[in-house]
């Protein structure tokens, strides 16, 4: 069965410093794959997707970049945090080449930034 | 603007009551419609999903119905258990892989 695992669970910051954040899918091939944000009591904002390796479409502006190095791994990072960058971050993964599928979540992190 | 959005923030059911959580939607381009369960600090979890060929699709202790003519999506979760407090989210798709998620309905349990 697939599985999906982001870490770490929590992370507090300071401002100004970096981040990467990772995530990795377990049980199947060339899944397509997303970073989402979430604010308090709100809704899923997605920040990024991957259809492929190297191939990273960004859905907002933003402080934060995405990666694929491989297959089944997903990096959220960013050189510089802001305060506003505070959220729950969520990694999501579909099966590729199938339409009405859906997309099924990581754990997220939780990323404080001070 | 298209958008999936939802009736009601919160909802509080006795529990062993059935449950109905709402959802409006305005893209009448989307095809799919999925229903997740979210616990406090853990990602969504799919609950159950329907395509718009469909007007009801039942799971365990679950059901989606689909009316098409007024945009309506709705949830109903049979016997409601205090492990069904969560937030729950609609969310649709028009075959581009992209879900767009509603805010979110949060379902307290009453004993």
């Amino acid at each position: 069965s697939q599985t999906i695992h982001q870490w770490p669970a929590t992370l507090v910051q300071p401002v100004g410093s970096p981040l990467s954040l990772e995530c990795t899918v377990e049980g199947t091939s060339n899944p397509n794959l997303y970073w989402y944000r979430q604010a308090a009591g709100r809704g899923l904002q997605l920040l990024f997707y991957s259809v492929g390796i190297g191939q990273i479409s960004s859905e907002v502006p933003q402080n934060l970049s995405a990666s694929r190095p491989q297959d089944r791994q997903f990096i959220l990072s960013s050189k510089k945090l802001l305060l506003s960058d505070s959220g729950f971050y969520l990694c999501a993964w579909s099966p590729t080449g199938q339409p009405n599928q859906p997309q099924h979540f990581g754990d997220g992190t939780r990323l404080s930034i001070l | 603007g298209e958008s999936v959005g939802l009736h009601l923030p919160t909802l509080s059911v006795q529990e062993g009551d059935n449950s109905i959580i709402n959802c409006a939607y305005s893209n009448s381009a989307s095809d799919y419609f999925i229903w997740y369960k979210q616990e406090s600090g853990k990602g969504p979890q799919f609950i159950i999903d329907i395509r718009s060929n469909m007007d009801k699709r039942q799971g365990q202790r679950v059901t989606v119905l689909l009316n098409k003519t007024v945009k309506h999506l709705s949830l109903q979760i049979a016997a409601t258990q205090p492990g069904d407090s969560a937030v729950y989210f609609c969310a649709e798709t028009n075959r581009d892989d992209k879900i767009i998620f509603g805010k979110g309905t949060r379902l307290h349990i009453l004993p």
